[in-house]
């Protein structure tokens, strides 16, 4: 079982909502996880940090249109208002204190 | 402004090392462990291992144990990675991060492209 699960792909309509998710691996439900936006062609971009109680610190300059939550195992990023810059791959991260692990990411088409 | 620049692309032939830098600018270089992630053509990341550029520890992942090798000069605020013995599938973006203990990845260096060819 992976630590880290994500749909492989998602889309949504221009100006509207998505909630992505990633999900943990039944012993590790009480991680933390990270969410990094990566364009095409870009390097990533640190989004969000995401707590088990639903708590999360945005990155410096991250629209408000991005917010996290959880429930569980899972942890979502959900982005409203949707633009055309948000079509992307979006990973998730998490670690312990030897290693650090990602997701297989999704890729959100804004349609 | 806060930023991680990393080396530019290299080509390398299999067998051969490879040594990427990462210099950090704006802010305490020493506050932060440094991270090292790779994402090979189309694929999604694999993390390599992290430096404390205040002590100098590592710590490796299993898998490139032996192969890695992360050091700094904190005179000049850059951190290192070094990959021997590449091998075809070593051909991947190699990134740099900035992680405060117990946060994410916040920062992330531009990349570097390591091409490994005969």
């Amino acid at each position: 079982q992976s630590v880290l699960t994500q749909s492989s792909s998602a889309s949504a309509s221009l100006g509207s909502s998505v909630k992505l998710t990633c999900t943990l691996s039944s012993v590790h439900t009480s991680y933390i996880i990270a969410w990094h936006q990566q364009q095409p062609g870009k390097a990533p971009r640190y989004l969000l940090k995401l707590q088990a109680s639903g708590t999360y610190y945005k990155g410096s300059g991250v629209p408000d249109r991005f917010s996290g939550s959880s429930s569980g195992a899972d942890r979502y990023l959900t982005i409203s208002n949707l633009q055309s810059e948000d079509e992307a791959d979006y990973y998730c991260e998490t670690w312990d204190n030897h290693n650090r692990v990602f997701g297989g990411g999704t890729k959100l088409t804004v349609l | 402004q806060v930023l991680l620049v990393q080396s530019g692309a290299e080509v390398k032939k299999p067998g051969a090392s490879v040594k990427v830098s990462c210099k950090a600018s704006g802010y305490t270089f020493t506050g932060y462990y440094i991270h090292w992630v790779r994402q090979a053509p189309g694929q999604g990341f694999e993390w390599l291992g992290w430096i404390n550029p205040n002590s100098g520890v590592t710590n490796y992942a299993q898998k490139f144990q032996g192969r890695v090798t992360m050091t700094r000069d904190t005179s000049i605020n850059t951190a290192y990675m070094e990959l021997s013995s590449l091998r075809s599938d070593d051909t991947a973006i190699y990134y740099c991060g900035r992680v405060y203990v117990g946060w994410g990845i916040e920062l992330w260096g531009q990349g570097t492209l390591v091409t490994v060819s005969s």
